[in-house]
């Protein structure tokens, strides 16, 4: 089954304490990247790679490193987390073949409280 | 600046017909796409105009107009199943940003 698959699906941390958020998708698609959802303020891009070792900031990539090492995994890393990093995440990806048309194909989320 | 309005809540009766607006204000455009949001869960892909006009897929219409930076998503025939959000967003020029709305959460009443 295609699918984007994002792990842990939910995690309770504390403030400063190193955290990885999984990603990986089996669809070979080139492009994947993360996103995360608050209220009243939508899906915010974080950040996004067009292919291994190819990355970029999206529109608030403060506090969080990524890295795509292999074409199927993106992990999203949280170096020294904060409170206001409590957020619901989510990882997309989408074939370059399609050029700039193609739809995103979302992962379930993972929801990250950080006290 | 970047910029994506639609209403934050709309409710409709089952069978009817709704239509969820979105304008938006982009540096660039390379399509619009609508996503259906269920709570909890993740967004799925639900329609993408690039040209000015209606995209029609069953029970769900896109339009676009570019000139006026207007979109709207029409559901006919609700159902109960259709209540959930829909989020508006916009392809950037060279495709690597998609700039999503806040969403509209519609609510499907018997």
């Amino acid at each position: 089954e295609a699918q984007v698959t994002q792990n842990p699906r939910y995690l309770i941390t504390v403030t400063g304490k190193k955290l990885t958020v999984t990603c990986s998708q089996n669809m070979n698609h080139e492009y994947m990247s993360w996103y995360r959802q608050d209220p009243g303020l939508g899906l915010r891009q974080i950040y996004y790679s067009m292919n291994v070792e190819v990355t970029d900031k999206g529109d608030v990539p403060e506090g969080y490193k990524v890295s795509r090492k292999e074409k199927r995994n993106f992990p999203l890393i949280l170096e020294s987390p904060s409170p206001n990093q409590t957020s619901l995440y989510f990882c997309a990806s989408r074939p370059a073949s399609r050029g700039p048309t193609g739809e995103l194909f979302f992962g379930e989320g993972s929801r990250l409280t950080v006290l | 600046g970047q910029n994506i309005d639609q209403p934050t809540e709309m409710t409709a009766t089952e069978g009817a017909i709704v239509q969820i607006n979105c304008t938006y204000q982009t540096s660039g455009f390379n399509g619009l796409f609508w996503y259906q949001q269920h709570a909890g869960e993740a967004p799925t892909f639900l329609s993408y105009n690039v040209l000015d006009g209606l995209e029609e897929k069953g029970r769900f219409s896109s339009f676009l107009s570019r000139s006026k930076g207007y979109s709207y998503l029409l559901l006919k025939e609700l159902q109960m199943k259709d209540s959930a959000s829909y989020l508006c967003a916009v392809r950037d020029t060279g495709g690597f940003k998609t700039i999503f709305g806040a969403g509209t959460r519609l609510f499907v009443k018997a």
